[in-house]
């Protein structure tokens, strides 16, 4: 069956800590891997899109990279502005997105 | 920037009612989704549509519908409010597939409760 799994549910760091977050699929033929950023009571914001095992993308403190099983999204140094939940995605079928139930990752001053 | 609208941020129903999610996008993607987001259970599509007049069931359609009238606005329908249906409504758009699946950018969400 296609899944996307993300670990830990839930992760808190002291700021400056540096860690990773996990997404795993299930899926063959993928046609890319979505990193999502969700602060509470708003919509997921784009990060990052991975087409391809070895593909890495960078966005200030973030990293994602991706292989074939799996992707992290590295956090380097973060600041408490980083606490949020970080959603990842893979298309499943034409056009549809199946998320995983996210990470809430909370940076602690 | 892509801009996606929601009508309501929040919105409070009774039982039975009628509802009207509205969702307006500014980019001229073809492709418009309809998602719930409750806690443990992350995002599920209710429905989406790839061009003006067509739509396609997601994972959870039942007890809504959609109607895609204009390309730009995409909108969803509970025909009868219950108390299930109390939960985070996002919507979002996405380009067309070109052998890709682009990335798809969400509005703001509206939290709706039925009581």
């Amino acid at each position: 069956e296609d899944q996307v799994t993300q670990s830990p549910e839930a992760l808190r760091l002291q700021e400056g800590e540096s860690s990773s977050l996990n997404c795993s699929y299930t899926v063959s033929g993928l046609r890319g891997l979505f990193w999502y950023r969700q602060d509470p009571g708003k919509g997921p914001e784009f990060l990052f899109t991975l087409y391809s095992a070895g593909e890495e993308k960078e966005k200030e403190r973030l990293k994602a990279t991706l292989t074939k099983k799996e992707s992290f999204l590295h956090i380097t140094a973060p600041k408490p502005e980083d606490s949020a939940t970080y959603l990842c995605a893979a298309p499943f079928g034409n056009e549809k997105l199946t998320f995983g139930t996210g990470t809430r990752l909370t940076i602690i001053p | 920037d892509v801009k996606v609208t929601q009508s309501s941020r929040y919105l409070v129903k009774r039982t039975g009612e009628k509802v009207f999610l509205e969702c307006v996008q500014d980019m001229d993607h073809e492709n418009m989704f309809w998602y719930r987001q409750d806690p443990g259970l992350g995002l599920r599509l209710i429905y989406f549509s790839y061009d003006v007049k067509m739509k396609e069931k997601g994972d959870i359609p039942e007890g809504y519908s959609v109607s895609r009238e204009k390309k730009e606005r995409f909108s969803l329908i509970l025909e009868s409010a219950s108390t299930n249906q109390t939960s985070m409504y996002l919507c979002a758009s996405s380009p067309a597939d070109r052998g890709l699946t682009y990335e798809q950018y969400f509005g703001p969400g509206t939290r709706l409760t039925v009581t």
